[in-house]
Order: C-alpha cells, then structure tokens, then sequence
C-alpha cells in the first residue's frame, strides 16, 4: 500500500564504492524528484523527472545519474562514492503538471559512507 | 543568506499552547509549502498554498504574497506535535524548483 517506496532504507558502504538507490510510486503522478538531507537536516533538490524528462539538474557532481525507467520508478546511482556523500535521500513524487503539486515523500535512504 | 528564512529555530512549548512558526522568502513564488518531519524521519506535506489561509485540522496556514511571508499555527498543541517544521517556496521562475528553509524544531512538552 506504500504510496512511494525507496530501497534499500539503511545502505553502508565504503569510499569509491558504486551504489544505487531505488525509488517507486504507486499514486499515478507524473513528477518525481530526489533530494539529498545533509547532517544539518537542510533539505536540497538534485534531480526531478516529469514523465520520464529530466526536468531539474541542480549543481550536483556528474557521479551521480538518475533513471527514470518509467514514470512510476526514479533511480539514482551514485559512482566513486565519497564521504561527503553521507546524507540521507528522499524521494518524492507529485501531480506537477496538474498545478497541484503536493509532494508525497518516500521514507528515505541513510547513505552512510565510511 | 538563505532565500528562505524560518524563525524560530528551535521552539520549545507547554502542551494546550497556541504555536507560532513563520518564514519568510526573498524570491518570487507560485506556491509554499509547510512539510513536517517526524523524529523518525518521516516527511509529511502539510500544506500547499499560493494565497489566503488554509486550515486542516488544529493546523493553519496564511501567506501574504505582498510580504512574502507565511505562518503555520497550530492551536492546542500536543506532544505529538513535536517534529520539525519546513517551509519551502516553489519559484514562479527558471525550473520551478522547490527550494527549503532550515527548518523549526517544535518540541511540545506534556
């Protein structure tokens, strides 16, 4: 019944290590975005999707790159892992195209780099 | 200086308090947002909104387009209502993307 679900919850990995993360919707919108939460709680946008278009690109260093396979999944693969990739990572998605825009929020991911 | 602003940063109040956050932005918007994140992590939209008021609940939201500010109330707080508060505007211009506040801790003590 999960409306956005992400895998895995918890990942621990070590520097220069390749991961992914995966991100999928069940409400039927057509936006999809990843946000990183640093270890001050501060929320920032890197990517968003709408219907499976890269839509925002936010300042975000080219080892990280996004999939949108489809408009219900948005994945994001993260090369050379680093430590200051440590944060957590919240996916959501939202009717954007219809003006509403409420954002619905997955549970997050706990990346932590040793 | 951030483009949005929340004050207070940490707020701490007797449960049955009538409860205050504000924000404040420094762009041009086409909606806010309130969001609540839980103790465990969890992010929950609360509120969406481009004018006026919007209530949900014990919870109330107002923005003034003109001063570029919103509040979120919350009339009889309750311990359960100890999370952190995020406002954050979507701008009317370039990608439309959501940019956040810091966010205001509520801590609501029985």
């Amino acid at each position: 019944d999960t409306a956005v679900s992400q895998t895995p919850k918890y990942l621990v990995t070590q520097m220069g290590n390749d991961k992914s993360i995966k991100c999928e919707q069940n409400l039927g919108h057509d936006t999809m975005y990843w946000y990183k939460q640093d270890s001050k709680k501060f929320l920032k946008i890197m990517f968003s999707y709408n219907n499976k278009e890269l839509i925002i690109n936010e300042t975000v260093p080219n080892r990280f790159s996004p999939k949108s396979p489809d408009k219900a999944h948005l994945n994001l693969h993260i090369n050379s892992l680093e430590l200051g990739d440590s944060a957590v990572y919240f996916c959501a998605s939202s009717f954007r195209d219809r003006g509403t825009d409420t954002q619905y929020f997955g549970p997050g991911t706990r990346l932590t780099v040793l | 200086k951030n483009e949005v602003e929340q004050s207070p940063q940490n707020l701490t109040a007797q449960e049955g308090e009538f409860i205050t956050i504000n924000c404040s932005y420094s762009v041009g918007i086409s909606a806010l947002h309130w969001l609540q994140q839980h103790p465990g992590g969890g992010i929950v939209s609360l509120f969406m909104l481009s004018s006026g008021k919007k209530k949900h609940g014990r919870l109330i939201a107002t923005i003034n387009i003109q001063e570029k500010h919103s509040s979120l109330h919350i009339t009889a707080s309750h311990p359960r209502d100890s999370a952190v508060y995020i406002c954050a505007v979507r701008s009317n211009f370039g990608n439309e993307k959501l940019t956040f506040g810091t966010g205001t801790r509520l801590t609501i003590i029985p």
